[in-house]
């Protein structure tokens, strides 16, 4: 079956510091992974998709995640945080013969000024 | 703006009651998901549609249930509510049937419902 972990339930950093929440995965085949954005009262909005094409996943708003096989990973990162990033993260895997998503327990963003 | 629409944005209801949830997808997309988020259990899929056909189906109770219409517009029905109902409701859609995990899903602004 598969499964996400997000560690860390909330992160804070400075402005202008670097953002990085942690993701991993559990599946037994390749797996699509997500990240989206929610912002207060609001939906979810795709940052970024993996689909086995890059290793490197370039997404909106300078973010960016990397997939490593071997650690079973997929980190998102942000060199520089910026107050408007301030949201909860939700990792999520693809899984199996549907469109259904799982989704991990997500981070919460602080940015301090 | 992701281009789905949920109806309405908040409902607030008592304990027995009977609500319907309502979601229009994507202009073209034929997948409708619905997922719940509440405090103590997160994000959990519930169920999807595929062109009108029941795709998937997740942890979604037997007081709750679901349909796709021919205009591929998707309402979720929530009965004999009870206060762990409480929560916000979300609809996806996606272009194709998600086989995989492959389809990217774009998120209505979700539906708050308080059962009081």
């Amino acid at each position: 079956a598969q499964s996400v972990t997000q560690l860390g339930s909330h992160v804070s950093v400075s402005e202008g510091a670097l953002v990085l929440l942690r993701c991993n995965y559990s599946s037994s085949v390749p797996p699509y992974l997500f990240w989206y954005v929610q912002y207060p009262n609001q939906g979810l909005q795709l940052l970024l998709k993996y689909t086995s094409a890059a290793t490197l996943v370039k997404g909106i708003n300078g973010f960016e995640a990397e997939f490593k096989k071997s650690e079973t990973s997929f980190h998102l990162t942000k060199p520089s945080a910026h107050m408007s990033d301030a949201a909860e993260y939700f990792c999520a895997v693809g899984s199996g013969n549907t469109g259904k998503l799982i989704f991990g327990q997500g981070t919460t963003l602080q940015v301090k000024p | 703006d992701s281009g789905v629409t949920q109806t309405p944005k908040h409902l607030i209801t008592a304990t027995g009651q009977r609500v319907t949830l309502r979601c229009s997808p994507r202009s073209g997309d034929l997948s409708v998901y619905w997922y719940q988020q509440s405090l103590d259990q997160g994000l959990q899929f519930l169920i999807q549609y595929y062109n009108g056909e029941e795709r998937a189906k997740g942890n979604i109770l037997e007081r709750f249930s679901a349909q796709q219409f021919p205009d591929l517009h998707s309402e979720l029905n929530l009965s004999s509510l009870e206060l762990g109902d409480s929560a916000l409701y979300f609809c996806a859609s996606s272009v194709a049937s998600g086989r995989g995990g492959t389809d990217t899903q774009y998120f209505g602004p979700g539906t708050r419902l308080t059962v009081l």
